[in-house]
């Protein structure tokens, strides 16, 4: 079946570590996209790529990076200047192609800072 | 700037009842709008969208969306609410022009009470 995956679904970090939130589609999706998930605040956009070996910045980049080394993944770092990281953390993907397309998410990586 | 704005924090409803969710948005441009669905824990599913034509959209789970311009408004609406319809809804309008991105609403949670 075709979709996104994101691992893992939990995951726990000590202050002070840098961690890695996978994130994989094989729906053959140029575009993926990050964002937080924070109690009533809704979605805010990290980072997106539309392509290959770019990346840009969203809302809140501060703290995070990216890489896009191949289409289907695009790995989140949180880092440990991420100042409040304890959140819920969505991946999506779209296509790009013919206008303005919808993006379909992933099931979400809930990371909890100890 | 683009924003997306859902008054209602929680909304509560008895089974049977009907439901209408408001959403109001703030962009200068033709938007593209979207409703979201989320159970607790878990990833956005689409409920429905619009990019343009009828201003009455139709969507999955018997939901339906009405479009108008004169208010910034894309209000969610079904007419029998059903005990699994409780969950969070988020509004979201797509930026072209900014990689495709989603600019969500704060989210509305839904309770049903039987």
């Amino acid at each position: 079946d075709g979709g996104i995956t994101q691992s893992p679904k939990y995951l726990f970090r000590k202050e002070g570590q840098n961690v890695t939130l996978s994130c994989e589609q094989n729906l053959n999706h140029d575009a993926m996209y990050w964002y937080r998930q924070d109690p009533g605040q809704g979605l805010r956009l990290i980072y997106y790529s539309q392509i290959v070996n770019d990346f840009q910045k969203g809302d809140i980049a501060e703290g995070y990076s990216v890489s896009r080394e191949k289409k289907e993944s695009f790995p989140l770092t949180v880092t440990s200047a991420q100042k409040n990281p304890t959140a819920f953390y969505l991946c999506a993907s779209s296509t790009v192609a013919g206008g303005y397309n919808e993006q379909f998410f992933g099931p979400g990586t809930r990371l909890t800072v100890l | 700037a683009q924003s997306v704005t859902q008054p209602d924090i929680h909304i509560t409803v008895s089974e049977g009842a009907s439901l209408e969710l408001r959403c109001n948005y703030s962009y200068g441009a033709t938007p593209y709008l979207f409703w979201y669905v989320q159970s607790p824990g878990q990833g956005l599913q689409l409920l429905l969208k619009y990019f343009s034509g009828d201003t009455l959209v139709q969507g999955i789970k018997g939901f339906e969306a009405e479009f108008k311009r004169s208010q910034s408004s894309f209000n969610l609406r079904k007419p029998s609410v059903h005990w699994s319809d409780a969950a969070e809804y988020f509004c979201a309008v797509g930026l072209m022009e900014y990689g495709n991105k989603l600019v969500f609403g704060a989210g509305t949670i839904l309770r049903v009470k039987s």
